[in-house]
C-alpha cells in the first residue's frame, strides 16, 4: 500500500467553526508532513512529525493545531480560521532520515480544498 | 536552509516533442537527493524521477530523463515524446541526508503540451 489517504476532500467552514483534517498512511513511514499549497504555487511547510514528535513548525498561527495519535495518522486541528486560509492542505509522508536508509520521496495525499467564508 | 530555483514559470510544448525544465539549488552539502514531482490539474503531487547526489549516473524513467550536474548545482528534467497527460505544474525538490525531514521545493514550472 503506496498510498496516503486524506478526509474530507472539499470543507467549507464559517471563522467561527471548529474542523478537523485526517491524513492516514500505512507505509511504515516515521515523518509526517502538513502543507499549505494556493493555486500554482509550492507546498508551503506548516508542520512535520518525526516519531510521532512535532520536529518542526514553520511559525504557523496557532488556529492550526497538529495532532500525530500514532504513527499511521496525522490530524490538523482548525478553529477560527481566517478566509485567506482558504487553501489546498496536503499531507505527505516519507521515511524518517533517522530511521535508516534516507532519500525515499515523500508521498503525497490528493489534499482537502478548504474554503473559509 | 536550501533554496531551489525553478526559472521557468511557464512552459509549453508541442505533442511528440521533447521539453527540458531547469532547476538550480544551492546547498553547502556533498550529498543529498533530489526530485521531480508532477502535480497535474487533478492536484495529487506524484513523484516522477529521483537523483542521489552521490551517483553520476543520471536518473532516467521511460520518458523522463535528468541532467545532473552536481558542480553546477543544476538539475534539470527532460521530457522526451511529450503526451497531453504531461501537462501538469512540475515541482523540482531537494532533500537533505541530514538530520530533519524537510523537503525544499521550487516554485514549480506550468508545462503546457499542445495538440
Amino acid at each position: 500500500d503506496t498510498e496516503v489517504t486524506q478526509t474530507p476532500k472539499h470543507l467549507v467552514m464559517g471563522m467561527t467553526n471548529k474542523k478537523s483534517l485526517k491524513c492516514e498512511q500505512h507505509m511504515g513511514h516515521r515523518a509526517m508532513y502538513w502543507y499549505k499549497q494556493k493555486a500554482k504555487k509550492p507546498p508551503e511547510l506548516m508542520f512535520v512529525y518525526s516519531y510521532e514528535k512535532l520536529s518542526i513548525n514553520e511559525s504557523v498561527p496557532s488556529r492550526f493545531s497538529p495532532e500525530c495519535p500514532n504513527s499511521s495518522l496525522l490530524n490538523l486541528h482548525l478553529h477560527a480560521l481566517q478566509p485567506e486560509d482558504s487553501a489546498l492542505y496536503l499531507c505527505a509522508s516519507s521515511q524518517s532520515i533517522a530511521g535508516g536508509p534516507p532519500g525515499n520521496e515523500q508521498f503525497f495525499g490528493p489534499g482537502t480544498r478548504l474554503t473559509v467564508l | 536552509a536550501q533554496t531551489v530555483t525553478q526559472s521557468q514559470p511557464e512552459m509549453s510544448v508541442q505533442e511528440a516533442e521533447t521539453v527540458t525544465l531547469s532547476c538550480t539549488y544551492d546547498t553547502s552539502e556533498s550529498d543529498y537527493y533530489l526530485f521531480w514531482y508532477k502535480q497535474p490539474p487533478s492536484r495529487q503531487m506524484i513523484l516522477v524521477i529521483r537523483q542521489e547526489a552521490y551517483k553520476q549516473q543520471n536518473a532516467t524513467e521511460n520518458r523522463f530523463s535528468v541532467n545532473f550536474q552536481k558542480a553546477a548545482k543544476s538539475f534539470s528534467l527532460k521530457i522526451s515524446d511529450s503526451q497531453l497527460g504531461d501537462a501538469a505544474m512540475y515541482f523540482c525538490a531537494y532533500r537533505s541526508t541530514g538530520a530533519g525531514n524537510q523537503f525544499y521545493f521550487g516554485t514549480g514550472t506550468s508545462l503546457t503540451v499542445i495538440p
